[in-house]
């Protein structure tokens, strides 16, 4: 299947500072990724939608200025966790969905990226 | 609204047996996918199976079998000959449409674990 590389698989940070997470699609192009969050043994909770060249897409209760997302191209979403706090803390996972594969459309998934804030 | 529903939090097998993991969703899209994901305790989360609101038969991969029955909105996931590996969190998943900017949302998950 498609790879999807997130990047760092792990991050340690102070209170205060901002955290860049990277999401590339490695062998296919995605006009469309998403982005999620996971708490402990509970499910993912899609945070937005990140669109090539436009704005992203934030679920209802997530904000857009603490959570900033770019897609500057068809392989490579970025999220930044601004001026993190403790409750930041979690595990950030994207996805992107290969174009013109019809309605299976498979989303796959990045390893991850677990943020500790302390 | 469209929601999944997996009821089942722990699940526990022994090896070589068959297991299921129940999951049940509610849609009013006529075309809609449903999934099936594995999540170890590594974090990825790993493509199982597919399932189109318009296939007539049910899904298979290997020792993975999707039990779908539309009428009653439930897309059972059924592995075969359990394997220690399978130990993991399964999470059920639906897209409703084929929009390319739709995302899956996801049940709660099911733990299985395997033992020898």
């Amino acid at each position: 299947g498609a790879v999807v590389s997130q990047h760092p698989s792990r991050v340690i940070c102070k209170s205060g500072t901002s955290v860049k997470i990277e999401c590339r699609s490695l062998d296919f192009q995605a006009t469309t990724m998403f982005w999620y969050r996971q708490f402990p043994k509970q499910s993912l909770m899609l945070m937005a939608t990140s669109n090539e060249g436009s704005k992203a897409t934030y679920e209802q209760g997530v904000e857009k200025d603490k959570f900033l997302i770019n897609h500057a191209s068809l392989t490579l979403s970025t999220l930044t966790v601004t001026s993190a706090h403790p409750e930041d803390s979690s595990f950030y996972i994207c996805s992107a969905r290969e174009q013109g594969k019809g309605a299976k459309n498979i989303q796959y998934f990045g390893a991850g990226t677990r943020l500790s804030v302390l | 609204a469209q929601k999944i529903t997996q009821t089942q939090p722990g699940m526990f097998v022994q090896e070589k047996e068959a297991v299921t993991l129940d999951c049940t969703y509610d849609t009013s899209d006529p075309s809609y996918g449903l999934f099936w994901y594995k999540q170890p305790s590594s974090g990825e989360m790993i493509f199982l199976i597919y399932q189109g609101s318009y296939d007539q038969q049910n899904a298979t991969e290997g020792r993975y079998s999707l039990n779908f029955q539309k009428a009653r909105k439930s897309a059972n996931l059924v592995i075969s000959a359990s394997q220690l590996g399978d130990s993991a969190m399964y999470f059920c998943a639906m897209r409703g449409g084929i929009q390319a900017g739709t995302a899956l949302i996801f049940g709660k998950g099911t733990t299985l674990s395997v033992s020898s």
